[in-house]
């Protein structure tokens, strides 16, 4: 079975700090894909990063930035000089390949970022 | 141009009616999914489709019944709302096997009272 844990239920930071979203995940596929979603005050999902099991490289995208490491099966999130719009719930999932692909979503970590 | 669009948005209905949501992808992915999202945030997948065969049910109630004209198309319709029904449901869409292009909805928030 697969499992995701986000054991951050909330953060709440001050503009401009740095803070690093955890998530574990547990399966016993040796190929598999890992995402992270942001989930707005609006109530979409929006798609953040998707990465593969065999690609362990570290990945930035301009404040974002993804820690996955295979040894501790985590793939952790970090944004950078966080802003108010960063405000939102961060979901990590997990996906299997094969045409019974389907997302296992962890609970969700709800970060606030004041000023 | 909206990928994957639901329709409605917002749904009120009384216990015991019937209510369908609807979901189009103009993607060309070949599966599509419907998702719930509960009152504590929670997302879980519902149902599945591959090219309109049912590839996923994870343990839904009988009320609750996809149906999928062609692989553009998954439409949820709900026998007999419950108060427990309420909740966000999302669809998305995916192509191939490795779930590439995950792509979701905006959501149907659907309300019983």
């Amino acid at each position: 079975a697969q499992k995701v844990t986000q054991a951050q239920t909330e953060i709440s930071v001050v503009e401009k700090e740095d803070v690093t979203l955890d998530c574990v995940y547990e399966t016993r596929d040796t190929t598999y894909y890992l995402f992270w979603y942001k989930q707005p005050p609006s109530g979409e999902l929006v798609f953040l990063i998707r990465r593969n099991s065999f690609d362990e490289q570290n990945e930035i995208s301009g404040r974002y930035s993804w820690n996955f490491q295979k040894s501790t099966s985590s793939f952790n999130f970090t944004i950078t000089a966080s802003q108010v719009v960063d405000s939102a719930v961060y979901f990590c999932a997990l996906d299997r390949p094969g045409t019974a692909s389907k997302l296992t979503f962890g609970t969700g970590t709800r970060l606030q970022v004041t000023l | 141009d909206t990928a994957v669009s639901q329709t409605p948005k917002y749904l009120v209905t009384q216990m015991g009616n019937d209510k369908s949501i609807k979901c189009e992808q103009n993607l060309g992915h070949d599966t599509m999914y419907w998702y719930k999202q509960d009152s504590k945030k929670f997302l879980k997948i519902m149902f599945s489709y591959n090219n309109k065969e049912l590839i996923i049910n994870e343990t839904v109630p009988n009320r609750f019944s996809p149906k999928s004209p062609d692989k553009a198309h998954l439409n949820l319709h709900i026998n007999s709302l419950e108060l427990g029904d309420s909740a966000v449901y999302f669809c998305a869409s995916s192509h191939g096997a490795e779930g590439y292009g995950y792509t979701f909805g905006s959501g149907t928030r659907l309300t019983v009272v």
